[in-house]
């Protein structure tokens, strides 16, 4: 089993929709949860940073944590094609840091 | 804040050569720099991790005498990729993080292509 499990896609849907985009981990020394964006050929951009359970809103993007269930969320309200790019979730603790694989989303005009 | 640079963008060198990648912090002293490579539409392979005047910590797999890692300064990270090989063509992407902090900022990669 993977430290990190993160379902790759791809994702589609179209403009307007509210995309879900999950994670699941089994380390529970894991502390801290990041969200990065990746476009093409460029690399990862932080989106969100969290480090307790709960919610976490900035604009139209909402990260949730929940550490009993050891499962993240990245919510995207009122998606835009301008979203479309690779999300990788990423968590570190004891100073060791762990990627999932990367969900493909395709927002479609 | 937290800026990343690497240099060069894009790269084509001959089934050979050695080619050098910096990576740089521009707004903050990144203690540790980390190394990734990422073969298209797969995610990101972390290669190696170095902390400023320590030597390298590579991955299972990866070739330290390949891979030669230079973190010499608190802002300045070089992955020297030596004899290189079409099959080393690929996307390569620093990070650096700050001490004590819980979060890496990516650069924004170097393709590096081998004919």
């Amino acid at each position: 089993q993977k430290e990190v499990e993160q379902d790759p896609g791809p994702l589609s849907v179209p403009e307007g929709a509210i995309v879900s985009l999950n994670c699941t981990y089994s380390n529970s020394a894991f502390q801290y949860f990041m969200w990065y964006r990746q476009y093409s050929r460029k690399g990862p951009e932080l989106l969100m940073y969290t480090y307790s359970s709960g919610n976490k809103e900035d604009g139209r993007f909402t990260a949730q944590v929940d550490k009993s269930s050891k499962y993240i969320s990245l919510f995207i309200r009122d998606s835009q094609p301008s979203d479309s790019a690779t999300y990788l979730c990423a968590m570190s603790g004891d100073n060791d840091m762990r990627f999932g694989a990367g969900t493909r989303l395709t927002v479609k005009p | 804040g937290a800026v990343v640079s690497q240099h060069p963008s894009w790269v084509i060198c001959k089934s050979g050569t050695s080619v050098k990648i910096e990576c740089r912090s521009l707004d903050f002293q990144a203690t540790t720099m980390f190394w990734y490579r990422q073969f298209p539409k797969q995610s990101l392979m972390l290669m190696a991790t170095s902390n400023e005047g320590s030597k390298a910590t590579y991955e299972q797999g990866v070739e330290k005498d390949k891979f030669l890692i230079n973190h010499a300064s608190l802002t300045l990270s070089t992955l020297t990729v030596t004899s290189a090989h079409p099959e080393d063509s690929s996307f390569y992407i620093c990070s650096a993080r700050g001490n004590g902090a819980d979060t890496q900022y990516f650069g924004p990669g170097t393709r590096l292509t081998v004919l």
